[in-house]
């Protein structure tokens, strides 16, 4: 099992919807990272989370600790927001807690 | 502009060439790291730094070798490109203290 999984793989929105992406993890972590790729392959970072929530434009990133939960929502989508998002976090403590360990993707399409 | 450069952006090369992939980040980051992508498949760690003349493997074992000699340049070198090593390669820095990761936009790599 993965350590990071997200849900659903693949999301098929009409323009204008309201889009959530899950994240679930299983080990603990000193920051969660929500990335966005697209299809040229380049990675741009979106939010680091330790706690609570933040927002930056449409979109919103949450995070609960306890239940080891982070969700990416985006209001108002648009077709330019159709790219692959990634779930990744950073272990708070033993080998590797500068590393980040990543989810498998959630690839979205906003419809026109 | 604080940023971080990967060249080439693509690169098609024959069996048995050593190439390099090159990675500069104007930051000042201590901590640099590549990743490897299969097409529709999550990163995974090959190689990282944590700063000059530190180097370690990553998670997924790799032929490739990485050298920081300088803070800003963390080269990835191939010595016999093999059809195996097609794939994407991003490189990430992110600063001592556990901030946010900056991504490259990727070099994908085809070995015919």
């Amino acid at each position: 099992k993965n350590e990071v999984e997200q849900s659903p793989q693949n999301l098929t929105a009409q323009e204008g919807e309201f889009i959530t992406i899950n994240c679930s993890y299983s080990v603990g972590i000193s920051a969660l990272h929500w990335l966005q790729q697209h299809p040229g392959g380049g990675i741009v970072s979106l939010f680091m989370l330790s706690s609570g929530k933040k927002k930056h434009g449409r979109l919103i990133a949450t995070i609960n600790i306890q239940e080891k939960h982070s969700s990416l929502h985006i209001t108002a989508s648009h077709p330019r927001d159709s790219a692959v998002y990634i779930c990744a976090v950073r272990r708070n403590s033993g080998a590797g807690s500068y590393q980040l360990t990543f989810g498998k993707g959630t690839k979205l399409s906003v419809i026109p | 502009e604080a940023d971080i450069y990967q060249t080439p952006r693509y690169l098609v090369i024959g069996t048995g060439k050593k190439i390099t992939l090159e990675c500069s980040q104007t930051m000042g980051h201590d901590k640099m790291y590549w990743y490897q992508q299969d097409p529709g498949m999550e990163l995974h760690l090959i190689h990282y730094s944590y700063g000059v003349n530190s180097t370690e493997k990553g998670d997924l074992s790799s032929e490739s070798t990485v050298s920081r000699i300088r803070t800003e340049h963390f080269p990835l070198t191939l010595e016999s490109a093999r059809p195996s090593h097609t794939s994407q390669y991003l490189c990430a820095s992110s600063p001592n203290g556990g901030g946010g990761y900056t991504f490259g936009s990727g070099t994908r790599l085809t070995v015919v």
